[in-house]
């Protein structure tokens, strides 16, 4: 069985400061983890992808994870926050040849202008 | 806009009237998922298709549930005599199965829907 476990239900940053969104994942096989954005009224967005390959992943809008086998961990970062980054953000967690996504409980960002 | 479509947005029913939901996946997927989102939660799967086989079931998927995809194109998802424990985000997504390890799951804007 996998999942995931997102440290903050709610995160607060300044515009133009760093943002940092922690996930810990667990799982009994090699995982595939990745990080879905969802705006208000809007679809889930995939952000980014780890599929061991490289372990620091660079997704869309400036974000990266790394992927820390020893730590069990994928956090999400970007350098510099925008009013627009405001949304929901999901860590995910999939094995190979299982096709359910296990979603966290998400971390809420709101960016302070 | 050739996105996963999902149909209706709202929907507001009293409890233990039956509802049914549609979904259109991207063109080309063959493979169709739905996923419910309760309030401060994150989505949890319900059940996918490949074509117009339907390949699993999780367990919170109660007899009260159907899900269909007749052609494997377009699924709908019908919840028989519902009860407010079912208010939630009903989301659809669609993949192509292909040759990569994951195949990346798009998903819809989702039917909200609000049991009285």
């Amino acid at each position: 069985a996998q999942s995931v476990t997102q440290l903050d239900s709610h995160v607060s940053v300044s515009e133009g400061t760093p943002v940092l969104l922690r996930c810990n994942y667990s799982s009994s096989y090699s995982p595939s983890l990745f990080w879905y954005v969802q705006h208000p009224n809007k679809g889930l967005q995939l952000l980014l992808k780890y599929t061991s390959a490289a372990t620091l992943v660079k997704g869309i809008n400036g974000f990266e994870a790394e992927f820390k086998k020893s730590e069990t961990s994928f956090h999400l970062t970007k350098p510099s926050a925008h009013m627009s980054d405001a949304a929901e953000y999901f860590c995910v967690v999939i094995v190979f040849g299982n096709e359910k996504l296990t979603f966290g409980t998400g971390t809420r960002l709101t960016i302070i202008p | 806009d050739t996105g996963v479509s999902q149909d209706p947005r709202h929907k507001i029913t009293k409890r233990g009237q039956n509802v049914t939901f549609r979904c259109d996946p991207i063109s080309e997927h063959n493979r169709l998922y739905w996923y419910r989102q309760t309030l401060g939660q994150g989505p949890e799967f319900l059940t996918y298709f490949q074509n117009e086989a339907q390949l699993e079931k999780s367990r919170l998927l109660s007899d009260r549930f159907s899900a269909e995809r007749p052609k494997g194109s377009f699924s709908t998802l019908e919840i028989q005599r519902t009860e407010q424990g079912d208010s939630a985000m009903y989301l659809c997504a669609s993949s192509f199965s292909g040759d990569s390890s994951y195949n990346e799951q798009f998903f819809g804007p989702g039917t909200r829907l609000t049991v009285l």
